[in-house]
């Protein structure tokens, strides 16, 4: 069945360094989103991309990176300068960015100890 | 203030019980979803609405787009409708989300 797989589902990482969450869709979408959720919060857009080798920022996109090589892949790195990095993750995609069910991964835990 | 306003934040029902999550925005918008998050974080999506009402078994979504409204209702609710439910809306090229709306139904 089609959809999306994010991994891992639990990481911890310590002050200082990078991590990197994998993002894979086989729904042959072209765009893909990273969201972080904290508690009681709605969704926070990351970083979103519409086609491969191209992303954008969004509103929270300060201390983490992204690549979009393949299609089906949209990797998210939280770096040592992000400062409160603790937090659930989702990835996404649709078709494209207006009018399309959207279709979430299970989310990943980040826990910095 | 968040540009998506979800009522109530927290809901507790019994069994059976009709439910109506409301949803209120501030701009004129493409599409609304109404999302349902489930306790282990993931997230499926269950209506896109432009307009009018959507029905999906046990659940209908209803939009006004001229009052900026939405409302998302549970018919003979169960324990595994517990859940948090959130509701986002499209504009453009960007997706705003409410904080959720944490249903318990309780048996």
């Amino acid at each position: 069945d089609g959809g999306i797989t994010q991994s891992p589902k639990y990481l911890f990482r310590k002050e200082g360094q990078n991590v990197t969450l994998s993002c894979e869709q086989n729904l042959n979408h072209d765009a893909m989103y990273w969201y972080r959720q904290d508690p009681g919060q709605g969704l926070r857009l990351i970083y979103y991309s519409q086609i491969v080798n191209d992303f954008q920022k969004g509103d929270i996109a300060e201390g983490y990176s992204v690549s979009r090589e393949k299609k089906e892949s949209f990797p998210l790195t939280v770096t040592s300068a992000q400062k409160n990095p603790t937090a659930f993750y989702l990835c996404a995609s649709n078709m494209d960015r207006v009018g399309n069910t959207i279709y979430f991964g299970e989310g990943s835990w980040l826990t910095v100890v | 203030k968040n540009e998506v306003e979800q009522s109530p934040q927290n809901l507790t029902a019994q069994e059976g019980e009709f439910i109506t999550i409301n949803c209120s925005y501030s701009v004129g918008i493409s599409a609304l979803h109404w999302l349902q998050q489930h306790p282990g974080g993931g997230i499926v999506s269950l209506f896109m609405l432009s307009s009018g009402k959507k029905k999906h078994g046990r659940l209908i979504a209803t939009i006004n787009i001229q009052e900026k409204h939405s409302s998302l209702h549970i018919t003979a609710s169960h324990p595994r409708d517990s859940a948090v439910y959130i509701c986002a809306y499209v504009k453009n090229n960007d997706m705003r989300f409410g904080a959720g709306t944490r249903l318990t139904v309780k048996p």
